[in-house]
C-alpha cells in the first residue's frame, strides 16, 4: 500500500461548482497535512496546512482532516477557471529536514 | 514573505556541459531541499540540508552535486547529465528544528528550473 493515495483525475467541473479533492494515507506517524496547487510548468504553491483533525478554512478553500480514518480533503467553493491546476496533497512529520510524502496529484479543470 | 527564488528558470545543456542551479530564500529557514519532478508525477526528494549540513542524500547519482554556501543559498551543480535527467528541479525550504513554532516542516517551494539535457 502506498503511503499516500490520491485519485489523479482528471476532474472537470463548471465554474461555480464545489470541488472535493481527497487523499488517504497509511502511516499515522505523520502529523502535518498540506495541500499544494501547481500550475502547469510551475512550482507547487502551498495552499493550506493543518496538523489536527477538523476543518481549516481560508477564503474559498477548506481543508479537512480525519485522523481516525486517515483521510484528508480539500474543498473549493465557487470554483473559478483560475483554479484549474494540479492539486497535490502531502503529509509530513513535525521535523524539519524530512521528506514530504506526496500524493500523485489531481488535475482539476474548471470551465467558464 | 514566503518566497523561494530559483535561477535560471530554464536551462538547456549538453551531456558534456557543467552548469549550476541556484536557490535563495530570506525567510530565515534553516532546512533547504532539492526535489526533482518529472511530468505528471509528484516531486521526488533528492537532497536535504539542515543548518548548512547535508543530512539526506536519496541515492542521487554523483553527476548531481549539492552545495549550501550559507543559510540562504543552495546550489545544485550538474555535470555529465543524461537525457533522462531532463525534469523540473525544485528547491524548497522550511524552518529548522531548533526554531520555536509548530510548523517546522512546512515546505515552501520555488518556481523551479526546467532542465533539458540534449
Amino acid at each position: 500500500q502506498k503511503e499516500v493515495e490520491q485519485d489523479p483525475g482528471p476532474l472537470s467541473v463548471p465554474e461555480g461548482a464545489i470541488v472535493s479533492l481527497n487523499c488517504t494515507y497509511s502511516n499515522s506517524a505523520f502529523q502535518y497535512f498540506m495541500w499544494y496547487r501547481q500550475y502547469s510548468r510551475k512550482g507547487p504553491e502551498l495552499l493550506m496546512y493543518t496538523y489536527s483533525s477538523g476543518n481549516k478554512e481560508d477564503g474559498r478553500f477548506t481543508a479537512q482532516v480525519d485522523k481516525s480514518s486517515k483521510y484528508i480533503s480539500l474543498f473549493i467553493r465557487d470554483s473559478q477557471p483560475s483554479d484549474s491546476a494540479t492539486y497535490l496533497c502531502a503529509i509530513g512529520r513535525n521535523q524539519a529536514g524530512t521528506a514530504l510524502i506526496f500524493g500523485k496529484g489531481t488535475t482539476l479543470s474548471v470551465s467558464s | 514573505d514566503t518566497e523561494v527564488t530559483q535561477t535560471p528558470k530554464h536551462l538547456v545543456m549538453g551531456m558534456t556541459n557543467k552548469k549550476s542551479l541556484k536557490c535563495e530564500q530570506h525567510m530565515g529557514h534553516r532546512a533547504m531541499y532539492w526535489y526533482k519532478q518529472k511530468a505528471k508525477k509528484p516531486p521526488e526528494l533528492m537532497f536535504v540540508y539542515s543548518y548548512e549540513k547535508l543530512s539526506i542524500n536519496e541515492s542521487v547519482p554523483s553527476r548531481f552535486s549539492p552545495e549550501c554556501p550559507n543559510s540562504s543559498l543552495l546550489n545544485l551543480h550538474l555535470h555529465a547529465l543524461q537525457p533522462e535527467d531532463s525534469a523540473l528541479y525544485l528547491c524548497a525550504s522550511s524552518q529548522g528544528n531548533r526554531l520555536a513554532g509548530a510548523a517546522k516542516n512546512i515546505q515552501y517551494f520555488g518556481a523551479g528550473t526546467r532542465l533539458s539535457v540534449l
